[in-house]
């Protein structure tokens, strides 16, 4: 069965203070792993897509990189705007459907 | 640029009535999807569709009926509602399926008492 596990479920950060949030999937043979941002009372909005192992996104104080069995969200000197719910999703290759993690819900302190 | 639009934004149902979940895109994607957010639990797909006049079954469609007229509109009810379909749902587009990223509405908070 194709899983994605999220840690921590939460997360609380003074501003400036970097940290990684953790995404393990179990899909066969990996499509793709997305990235997304969710603020309360709102969609989830992409952030990054990865499709091989070795690959790294960035964007602002974000960045993405990927292994064959994790990906990581690396977030450096964030700020209280980067307070968020983030979700990572897998596209395994035997089916074209996300199959979404839980989240981890980041806090950035002032 | 509207994007995904959802109506309503909140609802509140008696055990057994029913009701329509109405999502738009002014994308002209091909790919539309309705999903359900819990606590704990993550997104899961209720029922997707690959174009106008299709529809296809997601992970937990049970209890849940959905219809694709004009490309794009895609309509989620809800026959005789459970207090287990109570939850957030979200629809989602895409130009790709399985490839590319997904654009959201901003969901629809669903109580059924």
């Amino acid at each position: 069965e194709d899983q994605v596990t999220q840690s921590p479920e939460a997360l609380r950060l003074q501003e400036g203070e970097s940290s990684s949030l953790n995404c393990s999937y179990t899909v066969s043979g990996l499509r793709g792993l997305f990235w997304y941002r969710q603020d309360p009372g709102k969609g989830p909005e992409f952030l990054f897509t990865l499709y091989s192992a070795g690959e790294e996104k960035e964007k602002e104080r974000l960045k993405a990189t990927l292994t064959k069995k994790e990906s990581f969200l690396h977030i450096t000197a964030p700020k209280p705007e980067d307070s968020a719910t983030y979700l990572c999703a897998a596209t395994p290759g035997s089916a074209r459907q996300l199959t979404f993690g839980s989240g981890t819900q980041l806090t950035v302190l002032p | 640029n509207a994007g995904v639009t959802q109506t309503p934004k909140f609802r509140v149902l008696k055990t057994g009535q029913s009701m329509t979940l109405l999502c738009a895109q002014d994308m002209n994607h091909e790919y539309m999807y309705w999903y359900r957010q819990d606590p704990g639990m993550g997104l899961r797909l209720i029922h997707y569709s690959v174009g106008e006049g299709t529809t296809a079954k997601g992970e937990v469609p049970d209890g849940y009926n959905v219809s694709r007229l004009k490309k794009q509109n895609f309509l989620l009810g809800l026959e005789s509602a459970a207090p287990s379909q109570t939850s957030v749902y979200f629809c989602a587009s895409s130009y790709l399926q399985g490839d590319e990223k997904l654009f959201f509405g901003s969901g629809t908070q669903l109580s059924v008492l």
